[in-house]
């Protein structure tokens, strides 16, 4: 069974500082994809970046880049340059090859970024 | 832009009501998902569709059903209401690769 781990229910971080969102998964399958989603305070899941289990090099989209360590089972999501319209939950996510496109989620972290 | 509607923003059901809640896509995507969003339990998957009349059961489909009769539409029915069914109801499509899914704005859904 896939399972998705967020041990952070809440961070802060101060304007421009950048931030390390944790994000641990399991599963045995070796072909899977890793998502992260913002949900901001309107409700609306938006996409963030995405790795595959097979992609040699990390993620990155914009102030976004994902700290992908296959052999610990971790993607955790780096904000560089924190700004006040990151606040929101963070919710990380994943899709194994046999699952036919369903994702998997974490609890999620809520940031707050402050002045 | 992918364009994901819900019928509703805000519903206010009486337990016992048969509720339908609405999910229209614009992109032509194969596959289709509803999941609930509670507090510290992140987002839970109820069903899902990867083809017009085709459904399977997510991680919680008790007390839900759905019906998908065009490609563009993923209703999710709750055939009698209860007061553990009020949760955020989020809609979400994809195409069937890159896998991404694009999600509705939610429904916030009150059973009193």
């Amino acid at each position: 069974a896939q399972k998705i781990t967020q041990t952070q229910p809440g961070m802060f971080v101060q304007e421009k500082e950048a931030v390390t969102l944790d994000c641990t998964y399991d599963t045995s399958d070796p072909s899977y994809g890793l998502f992260w989603y913002k949900q901001p305070s309107s409700g609306e899941m938006i996409f963030l970046i995405y790795q595959g289990s097979y992609d040699q090099q990390n993620a990155t989209e914009g102030r976004y880049s994902l700290n992908f360590q296959k052999a610990r089972k971790s993607a955790n999501l780096v904000i560089s340059a924190s700004q006040l319209r990151d606040s929101a939950m963070y919710f990380c996510a994943m899709r194994t090859a046999g699952t036919a496109s369903k994702l998997t989620f974490g609890t999620g972290t809520r940031l707050q970024v402050t002045l | 832009d992918v364009k994901v509607t819900q019928s509703s923003r805000y519903l206010v059901k009486r337990t016992g009501e048969k509720v339908f809640l609405e999910c229209v896509q614009d992109m032509d995507h194969e596959n289709m998902f509803w999941y609930r969003q509670d507090p510290g339990l992140g987002l839970r998957l109820i069903y899902f569709s990867y083809d017009v009349k085709m459904k399977e059961k997510g991680d919680i489909p008790e007390g839900y059903s759905v019906s998908r009769e065009k490609k563009e539409r993923f209703s999710l029915i709750l055939e009698s209401a209860s007061t553990n069914q009020t949760s955020m109801y989020l809609c979400a499509s994809s195409p069937e690769k890159p896998w991404e899914q694009y999600f509705g704005p939610g429904t916030r859904l009150t059973v009193t």
